[in-house]
């Protein structure tokens, strides 16, 4: 049963334009919800969060918009840069904090120039 | 500041043998997770430790224990190991239970 899903395994975009990335997700006792980037032959790095009291977050490049009616969220980065090629991985939690997460399969993200 | 680090890196053990793999901690959190990568999925929460005590569970069986240390450090067991227990085994440490995790770079672990 997977309760949260990144239904695009890969994804390219060009330099400079905007990358979107999709997450669903099924339980609704999820109120918290992360994104974390991963190179490979390291963890997955913190990016970006958004509590479910909210529909935006944003942090530079980085913004996360939550849909809670479709629960649907999404990481917009713009501009993409060479960098942000890695894969991408959404995680939500119950209870409000950034524990004991679960994680969609993850996509892969590939700037190209 | 020395961020989260994993022992060792790379792991090759039979069916039925068990194993040991080793984290240790961000300096100043007390709070440790362990999570199990399989091959092209995401990350499956295996538990949590605050303070040197369990403080939840996914859905593994018994056989995958872990330990906190005063220090914080942690270690996850694996008892009588199967095939599909093959994947990344990550750790992550955060300064309390609601606080952003920070993920170590891994141990891959095969069994054969």
């Amino acid at each position: 049963d997977q309760q949260v899903k990144q239904n695009s395994p890969s994804l390219s975009v060009q330099e400079g334009r905007i990358s979107i990335l999709n997450c669903d997700y099924t339980n609704s006792m999820f109120d918290y919800f992360l994104w974390y980037k991963k190179y490979p032959a390291e963890g997955p790095t913190f990016l970006i969060s958004i509590s479910s009291i909210k529909d935006k977050n944003e942090d530079g490049r980085f913004t996360v918009f939550l849909n809670k009616s479709a629960k649907h969220l999404s990481l917009h980065i713009v501009p993409s840069q060479p960098g942000d090629s890695a894969v991408y991985f959404c995680a939500a939690s119950v209870q409000g904090g950034a524990q004991k997460l679960v994680f969609g399969q993850g996509t892969r993200l590939t700037i190209n120039p | 500041e020395t961020g989260v680090t994993q022992s060792p890196t790379h792991l090759i053990k039979t069916r039925g043998q068990q194993v040991t793999l080793r984290c240790s901690s961000q300096s100043g959190h007390n709070t440790v997770s362990w999570y199990q990568q399989a091959l092209g999925q995401g990350p499956q929460f295996i538990f949590q430790y605050y303070r040197e005590e369990e403080n939840g569970r996914g859905n593994f069986p018994p056989r995958f224990s872990g330990l906190q240390f005063p220090n914080y450090s942690s270690e996850l067991n694996v008892n009588a190991l199967e095939l599909d227990d093959s994947a990344l085994y990550l750790c992550a440490s955060s300064l309390g239970l609601e606080e952003t995790q920070y993920f170590g770079p891994g141990t891959r672990l095969l069994v054969l």
